[in-house]
């Protein structure tokens, strides 16, 4: 079973890049059959997709966020990072990653991280 | 963006009772919809996945249906367990949506 854990700081100033840091156990991060992703929830409101790599590099974000986000991979590790530029309030919520299978068709996010709060304030 | 609208936001329901929530996309989607459960302070779980296929280990308390734009869940005797927020999701788009969510409290 794939097991999750991210990390990272919980508190971020104004302007600054937000970093995290997901951990991957259960399988290799580059053997394929995954799309490796964030996903966040702000205070009191759903789920919002950030964007997802594929074990090949490929990326995929969500239109509303693509020119603040990165996702990269460090397959020495067996993890995957996401970058969020220019930081304001409103991207303050409980980040999750998760891994989304390639198959079936309907692509699920099928195991999630327990999720890390980042707070934007000076 | 596919616009996921989930109906109704919040409901109330006692042990045993069979409960429904919809989710309505914004075009058709096909059968590529999933649903999730979501515990305060726990990661989200996958319930269903395509429309009506049981994640493992979820109770079959649970079904889901439905086809090109309208979709539903259903627990057809609620447990205590099963409190929280109930999402559904598309990924028919590359730009993937969830619902608003609808909040399921025990009575």
């Amino acid at each position: 079973q794939v097991q999750l854990v991210e990390s990272g700081p919980g508190l971020v100033k104004p302007s600054e890049t937000l970093s995290l840091t997901c951990n991957v156990s259960g399988t290799s991060i580059s053997s394929g059959g995954y799309y490796w992703s964030w996903i966040r929830q702000h205070p009191g409101k759903g789920l919002e997709w950030i964007g997802y790599i594929y074990y090949r590099g490929n990326t995929y974000y969500n239109p509303s966020l693509t020119s603040r986000v990165s996702i990269s991979l460090d397959t020495s590790k067996n993890q995957f990072s996401l970058e969020v530029k220019s930081v304001t309030a409103a991207d303050t919520a409980v980040y999750y990653c998760a891994s989304c299978r390639e198959v079936p068709a309907a692509a699920p996010f099928d195991f999630w991280g327990q999720g890390t709060l980042v707070t934007v304030s000076s | 963006d596919i616009q996921m609208t989930q109906s109704p936001s919040s409901l109330s329901a006692s042990v045993g009772d069979r409960v429904t929530i919809t989710c309505r996309a914004s075009q058709r989607i096909g059968r590529l919809l999933n649903w999730y459960h979501h515990k305060p302070g726990e990661a989200p779980k996958l319930l269903i996945y395509g429309v009506s296929t049981l994640h493992s280990g979820v109770p079959s308390r649970f079904s889901g249906s439905g086809s090109g734009t309208d979709f539903t869940l259903t627990i057809s005797s609620l447990q205590p367990e099963d409190f929280g927020t109930f999402y559904c999701q598309q990924s028919y788009s590359s730009s993937i949506t969830f619902g608003q969510g609808t909040r399921l409290d025990i009575k």
